[in-house]
């Protein structure tokens, strides 16, 4: 059974608009939870994180808000740029499985010229 | 050469075969990884070595063998495969396994993508 699911497999953007991708997990002993993106051909590379601590983290247009109690994450670009087009993937961590991280299936994101 | 890279990048083989996936890592890390990628599913992971020593094998069969010579190298011996295996197989490294609310990032390499007939 997924542990973490990302239920929509693709959107569309217009540059210059918001780009929101939605992550669910179901375990409540996730504490640490990533966002990976991957360009066709290459492998996924690291793009933002946030800890159970906190509820929000920003790094320049990428923030990820995270609702514990939903057990809901999400990725928020704007503004949304061509290059961002790719697919991202969340991934989630308990403290007590070392460093095994659990992936959802990805979303593929395209912004629009 | 920089990050982690994976040869080949693509395989066919055929159930009867024998072949090795590698991976090296230039970062310094201690810990690596393969991870298995089939298609419309999540990355699973397979195997983890932290400084040369398997840490987590999540019930892989046997047909896959991992290696560890070093730190910075990490093979997957395939042999007597099933077309069911066809998969983007993963390798990544992290500094080192860390647990607790902080985690090392993991680095993936480009992935091979393996396909058996």
């Amino acid at each position: 059974d997924q542990q973490v699911k990302q239920n929509s497999p693709s959107l569309s953007v217009q540059e210059g608009r918001i780009s929101i991708l939605n992550c669910d997990y179901t375990n409540s002993m996730f504490d640490y939870f990533l966002w990976y993106k991957k360009y066709p051909a290459e492998g996924p590379t690291f793009l933002i994180s946030i800890s159970s601590i906190k509820d929000k983290n920003e790094d320049g247009r990428f923030t990820v808000f995270l609702n514990k109690s939903a057990k809901h994450l999400s990725l928020h670009i704007v503004p949304s740029q061509p290059g961002d087009s790719a697919v991202y993937f969340c991934a989630a961590s308990a403290s007590n499985t070392g460093n095994q991280f659990y992936f959802g299936t990805g979303t593929s994101l395209t912004v629009i010229p | 050469e920089t990050g982690v890279t994976q040869t080949p990048r693509h395989l066919v083989m055929g159930m009867t075969n024998k072949k090795s996936l590698k991976c090296e890592q230039h970062l310094g890390h201690n810990a690596m990884y393969w991870y298995k990628q089939s298609a419309k599913k999540p990355l699973e992971l397979m195997f983890v070595y932290n400084f040369k020593e398997q840490t987590e094998n999540n019930s892989v069969p046997s047909r896959f063998s991992p290696e560890c010579p070093n730190s910075s190298h990490l093979f997957l011996h395939l042999h007597t495969l099933q077309p069911e295996d066809s998969a983007l197989y993963l390798c990544a490294s992290s500094p080192e396994l860390a647990g607790g609310p902080t985690k090392e990032t993991q680095y993936f390499g480009p992935g091979t993508r393996l396909l058996v007939l």
